[in-house]
């Protein structure tokens, strides 16, 4: 299966600041690139991802880009908040691709 | 919610029980994923389906068993619990786009 990494495990912010989050992967045919995030007792649940066939995805505060050469993909939270604060997971997803491997998460505190 | 039901929410187990974990759909989706999470730590896929009666196994499989026999169901099956199982599974579907739909998970505590 794909051997994915997440960088930092761990992120502390103040409030209003940016994070970025980064996820390596290591079979280039990958297509298709999430993120989920997860608060503290609760499922993960996605909340953006993108395609190969695109460089950069926005939605409001966060943002996803990726660079297929280097392969890898990035998390961008803008004017964090503290209900940003949670664990963040990459998962990235091979065409035809069934077994779906997680990276190691990213806890992120945003302090107020 | 993409509709996954996990039962049992909580259970504790002594060591050497066994239990089923259930997982149930109601949207008739053939990819479907068993996750065990330990405490602050990341996702590891157990086993996984993409439709009835094909299983496969994923990183962590050794311990558990699981069945398809229809596509709404996939039940994970725990033979002489130990308390390296303790951990917080979660079951998943993937209707095909890619994105993961969890469960609430369930929480399992062997002692």
């Amino acid at each position: 299966g794909e051997n994915v990494e997440q960088h930092p495990s761990t992120l502390s912010v103040q409030e209003g600041d940016s994070a970025v989050i980064k996820c390596t992967y290591s079979d280039s045919a990958s297509n298709y690139f999430p993120w989920y995030k997860q608060e503290l007792g609760k499922r993960p649940q996605l909340i953006i991802d993108i395609r190969s066939n695109v460089g950069e995805k926005k939605d409001q505060r966060i943002a996803v880009t990726l660079n297929k050469t280097a392969k890898h993909f990035s998390l961008h939270i803008t004017e964090t908040q503290p209900e940003d604060s949670a664990v963040y997971f990459c998962a990235p997803l091979l065409p035809a691709g069934n077994m779906l491997t997680f990276g190691g998460g990213t806890r992120l505190m945003v302090k107020p | 919610n993409a509709g996954v039901t996990q039962t049992p929410k909580f259970r504790i187990l002594k060591i050497g029980q066994s239990m089923t974990l259930q997982c149930a759909q109601d949207m008739n989706h053939n990819y479907m994923y068993w996750y065990r999470q330990d405490p602050g730590m990341g996702l590891k896929l157990i086993y996984y389906s993409v439709g009835a009666g094909i299983t496969d196994k994923g990183e962590v499989p050794n311990g558990y068993n699981v069945s398809r026999s229809t596509t709404e169901d996939f039940p994970l099956r725990l033979e002489l619990a130990a308390p390296s199982q303790t951990s917080v599974y979660f079951c998943a579907i993937r209707p095909g786009g890619g994105e993961l739909f969890f469960g609430e998970g369930s929480r399992l505590t062997v002692l």
